[in-house]
């Protein structure tokens, strides 16, 4: 059974530093992107990060460029999200989700419970 | 950026019901569009991907259709537990832009 299990999110002040972990079990983890989206209390999706399988392509949403850092560790089955500089509007719940290849329009078909970062003074 | 624009933003209907919800893009994407449902407090599940592709163990009342710009997601016949938010994306190029949601509830 595919699991993704986010820990990590808190509360902390506006420029303070967090880091998100994703755990995945049960699929061959190196063989695929993962991607970190959020949601703010009562708002819609924001896509925040891509990290392709082998850590070739990195890509971020503008909003955190420069102040996230997406990595993963293939042995440990792990995707991490460091967060820098936070602001009161990076204040989401922090999904990890697996990406599904070009073939099925690269969809995100495995989400994690989600993990709560709340930054405020 | 992609902009994805859904429509309507929230739409009340009864169990039995035939539904369409819309989601447009500021340009091209192929059939790279994704669509998702979501339910209070729960994590967004993967419905369709490449526009018309059901995943597996979604029921085939949901289907998807469209290509280049304009998409739709069509539910046959509204069953209770289908009331939720639902959501499209498209993964044509970063940022992986998602619509703003369409609320679905009963009337």
């Amino acid at each position: 059974e595919v699991q993704l299990v986010e820990s990590g999110g808190g509360l902390l002040q506006p420029g303070g530093s967090l880091r998100l972990s994703c755990a995945a079990s049960g699929f061959t983890f190196s063989s695929y992107s993962m991607n970190w989206v959020r949601q703010a209390p009562g708002k819609g999706l924001e896509w925040v990060s891509h990290i392709g399988s082998t850590i070739t392509t990195i890509y971020y949403a503008d909003s955190v460029k420069g102040r996230f850092t997406i990595s993963r560790d293939n042995v440990k089955n792990a995707l991490y999200l460091q967060m820098n500089s936070l602001r009161d509007e990076d204040t989401a719940v922090y999904y990890c989700a697996r990406k599904l290849p070009s073939g099925y329009s690269y969809g995100l078909d495995y989400w994690g419970q989600g993990t709560l970062v709340t930054v405020s003074s | 950026d992609i902009q994805m624009t859904q429509s309507p933003s929230s739409l009340s209907a009864s169990v039995g019901d035939r539904v369409t919800i819309t989601c447009r893009a500021s340009q091209s994407i192929n059939n790279y569009l994704n669509w998702y449902q979501q339910k209070p407090g729960k994590a967004p599940k993967l419905l369709i991907c490449a526009a018309s592709r059901l995943q597996t163990g979604v029921p085939s009342r949901f289907s998807g259709s469209g290509s280049g710009t304009d998409f739709t997601l069509t539910i046959s016949s509204l069953q209770p537990e289908d009331f939720a938010t639902y959501y499209c994306q498209q993964t044509y190029n970063t940022p992986n832009t998602f619509g703003q949601g369409t609320q679905l509830e009963i009337k």
